[in-house]
């Protein structure tokens, strides 16, 4: 099965600056990365994705880069906010498959 | 729409008691999975529901756990008796269409569980 690796599992950074968590995974024929946000009690809730036929996707302040011939895929969230602390989550799974492999988890505080 | 509901929020019981956990999914979604969340192993798959059908539970730990999806909206999570190793946060979530990049999976606020 899939196994999905997900460093680092804590990182601390200052407000306004950038803050990047790699994921690699190990089915090539795994097409489908997701990233997961989750607060203090909260449910992980989806912050972007990406296809395999896709190289890079940002949303406003983050952004998701995926090498498929490496089998890793990041993702960056540009000027830090203090909202922006809590766990996030890579995630892989295949096309038309309904499971999700999910990374060990990145805590990650923003210092004011 | 209200998002997926959990209930409850915090149990705590003692070893060997039964615990029931439920769920509501959000309406019209047509898949729901059960998670189970510690620091040792992360985010697990415990069961998949498709229209109400258990289509994989490979990642029920025993038999001690059970699931039903009686309805559309709504499941239950079963552990009978409860061990103190099945602490953890656990997690209910729903999605509409039959693979992970068809629909967006929601996450519930989760059940954490500790048996004492």
């Amino acid at each position: 099965g899939e196994n999905v690796e997900q460093h680092p599992s804590t990182l601390s950074v200052q407000e306004g600056d950038s803050a990047v968590i790699k994921c690699t995974y190990s089915d090539s024929a795994s097409n489908y990365f997701p990233w997961y946000k989750q607060e203090l009690g909260k449910g992980p809730q989806l912050i972007i994705d990406i296809r395999s036929n896709v190289g890079e996707k940002k949303d406003q302040r983050i952004a998701v880069t995926l090498n498929k011939t490496a089998k890793h895929f990041s993702l960056h969230i540009t000027e830090t906010q203090p909202e922006d602390s809590a766990v996030y989550f890579c995630a892989a799974s295949r096309d038309n498959d309904y499971k999700l492999s999910f990374g060990a988890g990145t805590t990650v505080t923003v210092r004011a | 729409d209200a998002g997926v509901i959990q209930s409850p929020r915090h149990e705590v019981t003692e070893m060997g008691q039964e615990v029931t956990l439920r769920c509501k999914p959000i309406s019209g979604h047509n898949s729901l999975f059960w998670y189970r969340q510690t620091m040792m192993r992360g985010l697990e798959l415990l069961i998949y529901f498709n229209n109400n059908v258990p289509i994989d539970d490979s990642g029920m730990p025993e038999d001690r756990f059970s699931a039903k999806m009686p309805n559309a909206s709504f499941s239950t999570l079963k552990i009978q008796p409860s061990e103190p190793r099945d602490s953890a946060v656990y997690f209910c979530a729903s999605s509409y269409g039959l693979a992970a990049n068809t629909g967006e999976l929601f996450f519930g606020e989760g059940s954490r569980l500790t048996v004492l």
